[in-house]
């Protein structure tokens, strides 16, 4: 089955910065690739998704690349506020079946004032 | 539009004691999921119903059992619990392929 990694587990960054979480897939069928944010006590929410068929996509000040050949894909946050801090999934999801995702484990984002 | 709505919010059971958690959604979505949640583990699937009669296991069925009442609403019962079972239970809902999930806000379960 579909395995997916995510790092690092913690990243504090200044608020400002940017701020780049990673994951890696391991099934090559998978061609739908979410993101969520969790704020503390509260849902996960997707907040951006990428498919197999495009390299990148923005939406205002958050990015998601996807390189296929390396079976990578990242979430890029620029001009960071306190209001990101969240633990962001990303997830991995095959083409075919029941097309349920694979998660990462989260990533901890605290943006400091 | 609520979109996926869960109750309880939150439950303390005895160990032993049996509970439903409810989920209704108003997407007209197909498939419907039931996750857990654990610090440091992620989301965990328990079980999925992808289309309206329709059931299967995920990663961690184990003392659980579901139910596909109708299009809109899924069903997650503990029968015996277990402290185990201390988690945040969330239901989502799902479009189709290719497309992101809806969560519910959640139940925080906690089993002495």
């Amino acid at each position: 089955g579909e395995n997916v990694e995510q790092h690092p587990s913690t990243l504090s960054v200044q608020e400002g910065d940017s701020a780049v979480i990673k994951c890696t897939y391991s099934d090559s069928a998978s061609n739908y690739f979410p993101w969520y944010k969790q704020e503390l006590g509260k849902r996960p929410q997707l907040i951006i998704d990428i498919r197999s068929n495009v390299g990148e996509k923005k939406d205002q000040r958050i990015a998601v690349t996807l390189n296929k050949t390396a079976k990578h894909f990242s979430l890029h946050i620029t001009e960071t506020q306190p209001e990101d801090s969240a633990v962001y999934f990303c997830a991995a999801s095959p083409s075919g079946g029941s097309y349920i995702p694979t998660f990462g484990r989260g990533t901890s984002l605290i943006v400091h004032p | 539009n609520a979109g996926v709505t869960q109750t309880p919010k939150f439950q303390v059971l005895k160990t032993g004691q049996s509970m439903t958690l409810q989920c209704a959604q108003d997407m007209n979505h197909n498939s419907m999921y039931w996750y857990r949640q654990d610090p440091g583990m992620g989301l965990r699937l328990i079980y999925y119903s992808a289309s309206e009669g329709t059931t299967d296991k995920g990663e961690v069925p184990n003392g659980y059992n579901v139910s596909r009442l109708n299009k809109r609403e899924f069903s997650l019962r503990l029968e015996s619990a277990a402290p185990s079972q201390t988690s945040v239970y969330f239901c989502a809902a799902q479009g189709g392929m290719d497309y992101g999930y809806t969560f519910g806000s959640g139940t925080r379960l906690t089993v002495v």
